[in-house]
């Protein structure tokens, strides 16, 4: 059966750190995947798509890497603040270009 | 980014009556929105995808009697939870997706409405 799995269910990290969140995914043959952030009680924030044919992209502190083979994405932030603290959700999309997301992994930064 | 929004944020209402949630696309024209649902400490749930001038698909489990969908515009589909219950209860989202251009694919969401069923 098909299954998206982040790393872990919480990651806590220094201020000024590369925080980098893992994706792996199985039985999936995405076209694109999505990386969101979500904050409590609201809804997902859009951070970064990147396709099959893709291998990295990047948005000023964001970095999404995107492996086919592995079938893993990675998310990096870079020069983490306590700011970026929140849940981050890897999304993949399947047919209809309908979304299926992970569990999320929940970020703290600290001071 | 684009914005979406929805409306109401947060309703309460007694059990057997009937809830409907907008989401508009406001910056764009989306042929295709999504409704999804979140229960607490869990992912988001696809229930239905929603097509512009068309009926709209469900997920399995998701029964169409009760959460009846309309997509009557490029800018606006709206969600009607009928006979709502306390299982109902839940936070619910949408999605528009860029059909075109440079943002193709990608899909922003609304804010959620919260549901709360006594």
């Amino acid at each position: 059966s098909q299954k998206i799995e982040q790393n872990s269910e919480a990651l806590n990290i220094q201020e000024g750190k590369t925080a980098t969140l893992t994706c792996n995914y199985t039985n999936y043959s995405p076209a694109y995947l999505q990386w969101y952030r979500q904050d409590p009680g609201r809804g997902p924030v859009f951070l970064l798509l990147i396709r099959e044919n893709e291998k990295e992209k990047r948005k000023e502190r964001l970095k999404v890497t995107f492996d086919t083979t592995l079938k893993q994405s990675l998310f990096h932030i870079t020069a983490s603040q306590p700011a970026d603290s929140a849940t981050y959700l890897c999304a993949l999309a399947g047919g209809g270009n309908k979304l299926t997301f992970g569990t999320g992994t929940q970020l703290k930064v600290e001071l | 980014g684009a914005v979406v929004s929805q409306h109401p944020s947060r309703v309460i209402c007694k059990s057997g009556t009937s809830v409907k949630i907008e989401c508009r696309s406001l910056d764009f024209q989306a042929t295709t929105m999504f409704w999804y649902r979140q229960f607490p400490k869990q992912s988001l749930m696809l229930m239905a995808t929603s097509n512009e001038g068309s009926k709209a698909t469900y997920e399995q489990g998701v029964e169409k009697d009760k959460f009846l969908i309309n997509h009557a515009s490029l800018t606006l589909s709206t969600l009607t939870v009928t006979s709502a219950h306390p299982e109902d209860s839940s936070f619910y989202i949408c999605s528009a997706r860029v059909p075109w251009g440079p943002g193709a694919d990608t899909q922003y969401f609304g804010p959620g409405t919260r549901l709360t069923v006594l």
